[in-house]
């Protein structure tokens, strides 16, 4: 069974510029959620999102918006690109229910952005 | 606010001995742990998790300890192996699907 796959694997952008993430799930799992890690640090939670619907957000800024599709991938947008921006964007999903082992989340290999 | 943080941030331990990694939390809330192993270039690896019911919880060659009176929680590695070599991360659940880490640990193991 294949994984939770992110692409692209590598991108590189300029300051001001837009960037669009993109994310498949396992099979199966309804929940999908989107994280930051910047080098040396663990990941930063971002977005989650259930059954199409934004269930929980991070600490980041407006220009940082997602969304989920009905076959449950989902695409991170990142606006107006800051150097800061530069990181691992790792996507994970879920089965997305309260029952036991339902918050195990399978993370993907990751979008490594650098941002120039 | 809430973080969850690591004590040591590296961990040299030599082949076959037992490694043990820490971290402390600062949720009392939080009702659930996990671990994660991430290798260079590869997303995290769920290892092992553990509710706020239990103290203990083994699994193939590891164990977590979890003590809520000083909110602690621990990894124990088995006869550490060079391909146990990674980033350690701890990471409490507030609500499923979100999961807040610490800096992580690097453990490397010496043959």
């Amino acid at each position: 069974d294949a994984g939770v796959t992110q692409s692209p694997t590598h991108l590189i952008k300029t300051r001001g510029q837009q960037v669009t993430l993109r994310c498949s799930p396992i099979s199966g799992h309804k929940s999908v959620s989107w994280y930051q890690q910047v080098l040396g640090q663990g990941p930063q939670f971002i977005f989650q999102y259930y059954e199409k619907e934004e269930r929980g957000r991070g600490n980041f800024p407006d220009r940082f918006s997602a969304r989920q599709f009905p076959n449950y991938s989902s695409e991170l947008n990142v606006n107006a690109l800051l150097l800061g921006d530069s990181a691992l964007y790792l996507c994970a999903s879920s089965f997305g229910s309260t029952s036991s082992g339902a918050n195990v989340l399978t993370f993907g290999a990751g979008s490594r952005l650098t941002v120039l | 606010g809430e973080n969850v943080g690591l004590h040591l941030p590296t961990l040299s331990v030599q082949e076959g001995d037992n490694s043990i990694i820490n971290c402390a939390y600062s949720n009392s809330a939080s009702d659930y742990f996990i671990w994660y192993k991430q290798e260079s270039g590869k997303g995290p690896q769920f290892i092992i998790d553990i509710r706020s019911n239990m103290d203990k919880r083994q699994g193939q060659r590891v164990t977590v300890l979890l003590n809520k009176t000083v909110k602690h929680l621990s990894l124990q590695i088995a006869a550490t192996q060079p391909g146990d070599s990674a980033v350690y991360f701890c990471a409490e659940s507030p609500s499923w699907g979100k999961l807040i880490f610490g800096q992580g640990t690097e453990l490397s193991v010496k043959p």
